[in-house]
């Protein structure tokens, strides 16, 4: 059974940094593009960052680009979104997905909530 | 950037009813298209993907079709614990974005 299950949100300031992690178990972690999308609270979904499978090409949307950083490591069937100078719009549910065989998303985390205060 | 337009944004039905969910594109897509469903507090769930292909799991009644700008999603005939939001999603290429609808919500009339 895949399971994908993130951890390491909770409540940061503006300005500040955050590092999510998504522990995969259940599949062959090493060969497959994983993703980060985020929810607003009340909002749609928004694809935020990828990582290939094969040689960690990494991927960003416009909105997060220089600001956070994708990462993976096989040994430990582990994702990581490393956000730094956030902001109050990153505010969201961060949702790590497994990409499918296409062009889309065939297993989900449950999400893990990113709160940006002062 | 391809824009994903979904209508209508709610869709007021009864069960038992057929939903048509539409899902249009500004340009016209690869056959990355995919469906979500997302009940609330729940992570989105896939429903078909590749434009018309239903994923592990999903009842005969969802159906997906559709090519070049114009998608549709099917459901039909609604069941109860079908009453959720929808998302369509595509993926481009170059360079490599994935792109969300805004969402339907199919409400119980």
């Amino acid at each position: 059974e895949v399971q994908l299950l993130e951890s390491g949100g909770g409540l940061a300031q503006p300005g500040g940094s955050l590092r999510l992690s998504c522990a995969a178990s259940g599949f062959s972690f090493s060969s497959c593009a994983m993703s980060w999308v985020r929810q607003a609270p009340g909002k749609g979904l928004e694809w935020v960052s990828a990582i290939s499978g094969s040689d960690d090409t990494t991927y960003y949307a416009d909105s997060v680009k220089g600001r956070f950083t994708i990462s993976r490591d096989n040994s430990k069937n582990t994702l990581y979104l490393q956000m730094n100078s956030l902001r109050a719009e990153d505010t969201a549910v961060y949702y790590c997905a497994k990409r499918g065989t296409g062009g889309h998303f065939d297993y989900w985390g449950q999400g893990i909530l990113v709160i940006v205060s002062s | 950037e391809i824009v994903l337009t979904q209508s209508p944004a709610t869709l007021s039905l009864s069960p038992g009813e057929r939903a048509t969910l539409s899902c249009r594109a500004s340009q016209s897509v690869s056959s990355y298209l995919a469906w979500y469903q997302q009940k609330p507090g729940q992570a989105p769930r896939l429903l078909i993907y590749d434009a018309s292909y239903r994923a592990t799991g999903i009842p005969a009644r969802f159906s997906g079709s559709g090519s070049g700008t114009d998608f549709t999603l099917t459901i039909s005939s609604l069941e109860p614990e079908d009453f959720a939001v929808y998302y369509c999603q595509q993926r481009s290429n170059w360079p490599l974005v994935y792109t969300f609808g805004q969402g339907t919500k199919l409400e119980i009339k």
